[in-house]
């Protein structure tokens, strides 16, 4: 079993929808969850960095930590072409004492106008 | 702008032979990353400086070497590239390690290898 899965998509939603985006994770160690959005042919860039579960909101992101269930979520609302991407969730293990980070394999969104 | 800049954006190079890319940061991390990414797969690290500290991952294979000559320089060296070595190569930073919350990593926009 991999430590972190995420549904590779593809997912095509229309814009103005709700997005919700999806990692489960194994290692019970994972401490903080972080969301990167990689545009095509660019790097990973930070979207949302969180620590504690329960909510977080930046704009029209959220992103949701349970911890209980070893399951994070990231939510797009109003969702627009521009936000058409693939989406990585992130995790570190702060007790590993390397912070290194360790990746779901990314949802690829495509918002259709 | 820019904070994690790497050259060239798209690299050609034949099979076997030798191949480098940079990557600069002007952000003053202690910290840096490489990986590879290959199509539809998560980033893979291969290594990491904390500050001139080396740290190889288990399972990069020896064909791959890294430099960090000074804090905003790294280098990554592939010695004989393979066909399986087409990928992304993706720098990140990040700060000092050790602190009581991680820093987060700031990636480049990779550099793009084709192996003929």
């Amino acid at each position: 079993q991999k430590e972190v899965e995420q549904d590779p998509g593809p997912l095509s939603v229309p814009e103005g929808a709700i997005v919700s985006l999806n990692c489960t994770y194994s290692n019970s160690a994972f401490q903080y969850f972080m969301w990167y959005r990689q545009y095509s042919r660019k790097g990973p860039e930070l979207l949302m960095y969180t620590y504690s579960s329960g909510n977080k909101e930046d704009g029209r992101f959220t992103a949701q930590v349970d911890k209980s269930s070893k399951y994070i979520s990231l939510f797009i609302r109003d969702s627009q072409p521009s936000d058409s991407a693939t989406y990585l969730c992130a995790m570190i293990d702060s007790g590993a004492g390397s912070y290194q980070l360790t990746f779901g394999k990314g949802t690829k969104l495509s918002v259709i106008p | 702008d820019a904070m994690v800049i790497q050259n060239p954006r798209y690299q050609v190079t034949q099979f076997g032979k030798p191949v480098t890319l940079s990557c600069s940061q002007t952000l003053n991390h202690n910290v840096m990353y490489w990986y590879q990414q290959k199509s539809s797969q998560a980033p893979k690290l291969l290594f990491h400086y904390y500050d001139k500290d080396f740290n190889n991952e288990a399972d990069t294979p020896d064909n791959f070497q890294s430099r960090r000559p000074n804090t905003s320089f790294c280098f990554l060296d592939i010695r004989s590239p393979g066909l399986g070595d087409a990928a992304m190569y993706l720098c990140a930073t990040s700060g000092m390690r050790g602190g009581a919350v991680p820093e987060t990593q700031y990636f480049g926009p990779g550099t793009r290898l084709l192996v003929l």
